[in-house]
């Protein structure tokens, strides 16, 4: 089955670390998307890659890194710079012209 | 400054009754809207949409309505069950270059009550 894969769902960092979030497609989509969901804000672009070796930053990046190194694979990197990591992160993807998204199933992640 | 939002942070409705969910724009670019659900810890998923130049579409239980001149966007879910009790987020959507931007609303927390 095509879908989007993140992983993991729950993560745990203490606060001055850097920790990577894994998000992987098998839908030969090309774009792919980072949103971060706070409670009362909605979902809010941190970055986004429309080719493989691309990549722009979205409405919130500071703080965090991505890379794309393969048209699958969308790793976010949340720095210890990222002030209130705490969030559920969600990562999508689509087909370029395409409007609808298929996204993750999401990653939350806490700072302890 | 919020381009797309959703005023009702909440709503609760009894079960075979109408929801009604309701989003706000400010820019008359956007030439699409969707509406995506999501449940608790889990990803959106996408629900409805309706381009710019119509103003109704309709998908079985779910009809979503476009008042261009109002810039407001409604999702109606008749009859409602409570298996729709979830987060409902509107997006809207603009092109440019071949490339479409999104904005999401801060979401609506539908409850149908059995």
């Amino acid at each position: 089955d095509g879908g989007i894969t993140q992983s993991p769902k729950y993560l745990f960092r203490k606060e001055g670390q850097n920790v990577t979030l894994s998000c992987e497609q098998n839908l030969n989509h090309d774009a792919m998307y980072w949103y971060r969901q706070d409670p009362g804000q909605g979902l809010r672009l941190i970055y986004y890659s429309q080719i493989v070796n691309d990549f722009q930053k979205g409405d919130i990046a500071e703080g965090y890194s991505v890379s794309r190194e393969k048209k699958e694979s969308f790793p976010l990197t949340v720095t210890s710079a990222q002030k209130n990591p705490t969030a559920f992160y969600l990562c999508a993807s689509s087909m370029k012209g395409i409007r609808g998204y298929t996204f993750g199933s999401g990653t939350r992640l806490t700072v302890v | 400054d919020q381009q797309v939002k959703q005023n009702s942070p909440s709503l609760s409705v009894q079960e075979g009754r109408i929801s009604i969910l309701n989003c706000d724009y400010t820019n008359s670019m956007f030439d699409y809207f969707l509406w995506y659900k999501k449940y608790p810890a889990e990803g959106p998923t996408f629900l409805i949409s309706i381009s710019s130049i119509k103003d109704k579409n309709e998908d079985g239980r779910f009809t979503v309505f476009l008042n261009k001149s109002a810039k407001h966007l409604s999702l109606h879910i008749v009859p409602s069950q409570p298996g729709d009790s979830a987060v409902y987020f509107c997006a809207a959507i603009w092109s440019t270059s071949g490339t479409y931007k999104y904005i999401f609303g801060t979401g609506t927390r539908l409850k149908v009550l059995a």
